[in-house]
């Protein structure tokens, strides 16, 4: 199985700020990684996938870069809306049961 | 407008079963794959199963497999998971998500979830 660890746990940006987060995995998973964006009571939202490539409607100021096992997102000018648990998820890993998510960065308000 | 509604959860005793529907709109359910994802507050996100757009593989997490099923009835819009023989352990939110023509891609939109409580 393929681990993600995502980091921190949790970062507390002031709004305006950029706010960076980590994901890793513990095996090269290529491009083959989506970012989402999950609010109280609310279901995860597709944010970036293949890495880098921004899900329609998503805002320029998220972005996503990495390859591999190595991977960033980043929130070039936090808004209110942005507080949130984003998690990473690959599904580089055939076949599908080998799909599998971090365990989310809590991003909250300084 | 891409929605996905959820029903079917609710409250289930250890060893019984529940059928969850999904039901689709705003666009053509055959063109996609589909997935079932679970929720809890102590393990996160957990994959589940898979569905080819076309319903002829599937796909389930080691955890769940011999007890649930997927299936799809495209003219219906609608996608199943149909779950047997449950435990404490799969109390959880279960979302319904669309994935890309492939099973293997990203998870474009989600439903809102419906919680399954296993417990007597």
């Amino acid at each position: 199985e393929i681990v993600l660890t995502q980091s921190p746990a949790t970062l507390s940006v002031s709004p305006g700020e950029r706010a960076t987060l980590s994901c890793r995995a513990s095996q090269s998973v290529t491009t083959n990684l989506a970012w989402y964006q999950q609010k109280p009571g609310q279901a995860p939202r597709l944010l970036i996938y293949r890495a880098s490539t921004r899900a329609t409607g998503v805002p320029g100021r998220f972005s996503g870069s990495g390859s591999g096992t190595e991977f960033t997102l980043t929130i070039s000018s936090l808004q209110s809306e942005d507080f949130a648990v984003y998690y990473c998820h690959q599904y580089n890993n055939w076949p599908p049961r080998g799909f599998t998510f971090g365990p989310g960065t809590k991003v909250d308000i300084k | 407008e891409v929605r996905l509604v959820e029903s079917g959860g609710g409250l289930v005793q250890p060893g019984g079963s529940l059928r969850l529907s999904c039901s689709a709109s705003g666009f053509t359910l055959r063109d996609y794959a589909f997935h079932w994802v679970r929720q809890t507050p102590g393990k996160g996100l957990e994959y589940v199963s898979a569905i080819s757009a076309n319903g002829g593989s599937t796909y389930y997490a080691d955890s769940v497999k011999d007890r649930v099923t997927i299936f799809r009835d495209n003219s219906r819009n609608t996608l199943y998971l149909l779950m047997n023989s449950l435990r404490p352990e799969d109390t959880a939110v279960y979302y319904c998500v669309k994935g890309v023509p492939t099973i293997s891609g990203p998870f474009d939109y989600w439903g809102q979830g419906t919680l399954v409580t296993v417990s007597s």
